[in-house]
């Protein structure tokens, strides 16, 4: 059973650029939750999607966007990128409600 | 972004040591959650509380929910070095689905 997964691990972009990250969630999931996690801080809240709709939204501007597909995988995208987005990206699924989220390894995104 | 203040930033126990540290809200919560991360990994969910004054174990690691509701702690009896890693606290608001307002960790190394 395969657990959260996401892609790709690394990525370099410079400012002004767009990036996407892509998730899997865990097998018989339906919740994926967005998550920014900056050098020595704890995760910050992006936002979550269930049914393929935004559910909640943390405090980050529009130039964060996301999207779920009928499967349940997840992209979150940012539009033009500042060095202050760059972080450690991390996807959570949840089956709905449920307290336990799995968290994938992140995507690591340095933004020159 | 909000975060909720953890102590001690960072520890240096013996093997064998128990180690305590807690965590601080401004906001009353309803699910106190900790979480350890390995380097290159997500956040692991430990413990899950969901009543002021609940004290719950796993395994080696006791975790209690504030009888405030605006503080928790844990304690890891025996330490081991495979304890060595961040330790995270993380809130949720009650209506908030999954949406979790992480601390700032403390960071823990454990010398064999």
């Amino acid at each position: 059973d395969a657990g959260v997964t996401q892609s790709p691990t690394h990525l370099i972009k410079t400012r002004g650029q767009q990036v996407t990250l892509r998730c899997s969630p865990k097998s018989g999931h339906d919740t994926v939750s967005w998550y920014q996690q900056a050098l020595g801080q704890g995760p910050q809240f992006i936002f979550q999607y269930y049914e393929e709709e935004e559910r909640q939204r943390g405090n980050f501007p529009d130039r964060f966007s996301g999207h779920q597909f009928p499967n349940y995988s997840s992209e979150l995208n940012v539009n033009a990128l500042l060095l202050g987005d760059s972080a450690l990206y991390l996807c959570a699924s949840s089956w709905d409600y449920q307290e336990t989220q799995y968290f994938g390894p992140g995507t690591r995104l340095l933004v020159l | 972004g909000q975060q909720l203040n953890q102590s001690p930033q960072s520890m240096f126990i013996q093997e064998g040591e128990d180690v305590s540290m807690n965590c601080t809200s401004s906001s009353i919560f309803n699910t106190w959650l900790w979480y350890k991360q390995d380097p290159g990994e997500g956040p692991v969910l430990l413990i899950a509380l969901y009543k002021a004054g609940e004290l719950t174990s796993n395994g080696r690691l006791t975790a209690q929910f504030g009888i405030t509701r605006k503080d928790s702690f844990l304690n890891i009896s025996a330490s081991i070095p495979s304890d060595v890693g961040i330790y995270f606290c993380a809130g949720r608001y009650s209506g908030g689905y999954q949406k979790v307002t992480f601390g700032t960790g403390t960071k823990l190394q454990v010398i064999p």
